[in-house]
C-alpha cells in the first residue's frame, strides 16, 4: 500500500528566506511524485512531478524536488519565498502499475511573512 | 488544449435535497477522479473512472454515486444532502498513471 506523509501543516518564513517543506512517501513499487499547490478557491495546480530518471526535478515559480529513494523523501525546496507563494500545497505519489490510485498528502499551508 | 471544467461552480441546497456535479476532462484524458475537500478532513478520494467503469473507490457512504460517458464526461450525484457535505469537490482528469489536471471545483453549500 502506498501513502504520503507531509510534515507540519503549517510551515511560516520570511519573504526572501529558504522554502523547505517536508514529504514522505511509502511504496512498494517504484512511485511518482507529485507536488500541487492550491489558491484559495481554486482547484489543485501541478508544481512538478518525479517519473523516473533525474532526481532534481525543477517546476514552477523557482521550485523544486529532490528524490531520494534511500530517505523515501520528496522534499519540496525553494531559495526565495515570495509573498505571492502563500498557499497551500500538497504532495501526492501514484504507482506506476496496478490500480494508479492517486494518494495526497494532508496539505502543508504556507504563510510568508512581510 | 482546455482544461478541465466543472459545473456549477457554486451550488447551494437545502437537507434532504439531492445534487449532481458535472466534469469534462481534458481531451483526450479517460481516468477522471473526484475529490472532496473540506478545512476539516483535507482533501479526501470519493472515486475513479476510467472507461465508464469504477475503478477505485474511497470510503464514503452510498450517497455519493458517479458515473462516466462515452466521451469521458463525468457526473457525481449526492443523494439526501446532509451539512457535512458542504465541501470543494474537485474533478481531475489525466492519462493512465499520469499527472492529475484538475478543475476549478465545485463549492457545494448545504443548508
Amino acid at each position: 500500500a502506498q501513502s504520503v506523509t507531509q510534515l507540519g501543516s503549517h510551515v511560516s518564513v520570511s519573504e526572501g528566506a529558504l522554502v523547505l517543506l517536508r514529504c514522505n512517501y511509502s511504496s512498494s513499487v517504484p512511485p511518482y511524485l507529485f507536488w500541487y499547490v492550491q489558491y484559495p478557491n481554486q482547484g489543485l495546480q501541478l508544481l512538478l512531478k518525479y517519473t523516473t530518471g533525474a532526481t532534481l526535478v525543477k517546476g514552477i515559480n523557482g521550485f523544486e524536488a529532490e528524490f531520494k529513494k534511500s530517505e523515501t523523501s520528496f522534499h519540496l525546496t525553494k531559495p526565495s519565498a515570495h509573498m505571492s507563494d502563500a498557499a497551500e500545497y500538497f504532495c501526492a505519489v501514484t504507482s506506476t502499475s496496478g490500480t494508479y490510485k492517486y494518494i495526497f498528502g494532508t496539505g502543508t499551508r504556507l504563510k510568508v511573512l512581510a | 488544449k482546455a482544461g478541465v471544467t466543472q459545473t456549477p461552480r457554486y451550488l447551494i441546497k437545502t437537507r434532504g435535497q439531492q445534487v449532481t456535479l458535472s466534469c469534462s476532462p481534458i481531451s483526450g484524458h479517460r481516468s477522471v477522479s473526484w475529490y472532496q475537500q473540506t478545512p476539516g478532513q483535507g482533501l479526501q478520494f470519493l472515486f475513479e473512472y476510467f472507461s465508464e467503469t469504477q475503478r477505485n473507490k474511497g470510503n464514503f457512504p452510498g450517497r455519493f454515486s458517479g458515473r462516466q460517458f462515452s466521451n469521458s464526461r463525468s457526473e457525481m450525484n449526492v443523494s439526501t444532502l446532509e451539512l457535512g457535505d458542504s465541501a470543494l469537490y474537485l474533478c481531475a482528469s489525466s492519462l493512465v498513471g499520469d499527472t492529475q489536471y484538475f478543475g476549478p471545483g465545485t463549492r457545494l453549500t448545504v443548508l
